[in-house]
């Protein structure tokens, strides 16, 4: 069973300042990870994918994938109230199942 | 925004009782989901269909079954619902699993009495 373990939280970061997210998974052999922001009382949705080692950055946000210590993290520059939400790593699921494996999430408060 | 649709929203019944819940998508996208989530907890895929006529179980063990007649609906059924089967079922769609891009629905949060 493939597992993707993050921290819960909550994590709470002052408005402008950089967030920082962590999450961890279990198969070597995952390629791709994804981060997926998920507001209270609504649905997850993807913000970021890795495919490869190193930074990716999209505006305020920087997915980062260090596959020799499976670790992939997501880095919210600037942070603003509404970026406040359970933030969700999510790798494939494999084994020859499609979809995802999702952590729990870490839920994340940016304090004004 | 996606255009994936899930009803009911919400639904309280009693124990014993067949439900459906129904989800469907305008995109056309042949891949679609069923997840799972309880409150603070992640997500678990309980079915899944590659497209037409094709259904498999997640990684959870579920008591539910779905059905993949036309591309774009993808119903959930339970014949007897009990208490244990209370949570938020999300249903999603992805044009190809390998990018990771899953469109949800809103969710049908289902209490069983």
């Amino acid at each position: 069973q493939k597992e993707v373990e993050q921290n819960s939280g909550p994590l709470s970061v002052p408005e402008g300042a950089i967030a920082s997210l962590n999450c961890t998974y279990s198969d070597r052999g995952s390629q791709s990870f994804f981060w997926y922001r998920q507001y209270s009382g609504k649905s997850p949705e993807l913000i970021m994918s890795i495919y490869s080692n190193g930074d990716k950055e999209d505006g305020r946000f920087t997915a980062q994938l260090n596959k020799a210590s499976q670790y992939v993290s997501l880095l919210i520059r600037d942070s603003q109230p509404s970026d406040s939400a359970t933030y969700l790593c999510a790798g494939p699921t494999g084994g020859g199942a499609d979809g995802l494996t999702f952590g729990k999430g870490t839920h994340l408060i940016i304090q004004p | 925004e996606a255009d994936i649709y899930q009803t009911p929203r919400y639904l309280v019944i009693g124990t014993g009782k067949k439900i459906t819940l129904e989800c469907s998508q305008t995109m056309g996208h042949d891949k679609m989901y069923w997840y799972q989530q309880d409150p603070g907890m992640e997500l678990h895929l309980i079915h899944y269909s590659y497209g037409v006529n094709s259904t498999e179980k997640g990684d959870l063990s579920s008591e539910s079954t779905v059905s993949r007649i036309r591309t774009e609906h993808f119903p959930l059924t339970l014949e007897s619902a009990r208490p244990s089967h209370t949570s938020q079922y999300l249903c999603a769609s992805s044009e190809s699993a390998d990018t990771g891009e899953l469109f949800f629905g809103e969710g049908s949060r289902l209490t069983v009495l």
